[in-house]
């Protein structure tokens, strides 16, 4: 069973250009979370979706930044006109629907996409 | 709205215990978790509570008192590779979604 995967790992993106992150979810898991990560620091939420749904979006900038989950394929972080401070990881997670199956609701991460803006 | 406490940095000798504590402010609980992460890593979960007392697992414990807002990781026998960040992360019961402090940096030393 495969775990979370983020794609591209690495990102390189000019001032004014678009970076789009991808992430498909582990199998069976229905909810996906986007965290933005600097150095030395935690993990921020930015995102909360479910199928077609955004569930939470109070931690998204309110301008170049949006998020979907699709019906089909994997969910995506897209971050227009990039700025340097921009420039941080992307830790995508996913998790099955909480209290289902006796399960804590933890959340399964990915490895994250670097995003490194010039 | 939640705010979540940690230290910045601990170090520890190998082989001692060291504890490390999460002290939280929040609108609507339902669970809080500890995970791990190395640098350059994805974080990995270590343990979940969500009523009070202590849950153990192996060389690591975490407690929890939802009165006092307060949680820590106990974290016994050190090891090398035990060297890393660990997250608090509480849940909210209005989203289900995971909130994370900043981070305590643990130093394990010979």
């Amino acid at each position: 069973n495969a775990g979370v995967m983020q794609n591209p790992r690495h990102l390189v993106r000019r001032r004014g250009q678009e970076a789009r992150l991808r992430c498909s979810p582990m199998k069976g898991h229905s909810h996906v979370y986007w965290y933005r990560q600097l150095p030395e620091e935690g993990l921020k939420f930015m995102v909360y979706l479910q199928k077609e749904n955004i569930i939470d979006e109070s931690g998204m900038p309110k301008e170049r930044f949006s998020a979907e989950f699709p019906k089909e394929g994997p969910s995506i972080l897209r971050i227009q006109q990039v700025v340097r401070g921009d420039s941080a990881a992307y830790f995508c997670a996913s998790s099955p629907m909480p209290g289902t199956g006796g399960n804590t609701g933890e959340l399964f991460f990915g490895e994250g996409s670097r995003l490194t803006v010039l | 709205g939640q705010n979540i406490d940690q230290p910045t940095e601990m170090t520890a000798t190998e082989g001692a215990i060291v504890q490390i504590n999460c002290t939280y402010q929040t609108s609507g609980f339902n669970g809080l978790f500890w995970y791990q992460q190395h640098a350059g890593e994805a974080p990995t979960f270590l343990s979940y509570n969500v009523l009070d007392g202590l849950e153990e697992k192996g060389r690591f414990s975490s407690f929890l008192s939802r009165s006092k807002g307060y949680s820590y990781l106990l974290l016994k026998e050190l090891q090398m590779k035990d060297s890393a960040s660990y997250l608090c992360a509480v849940r909210d019961s209005n989203t289900g979604k995971l909130i994370f402090g900043q981070g305590t940096t643990l130093q394990v030393k010979p």
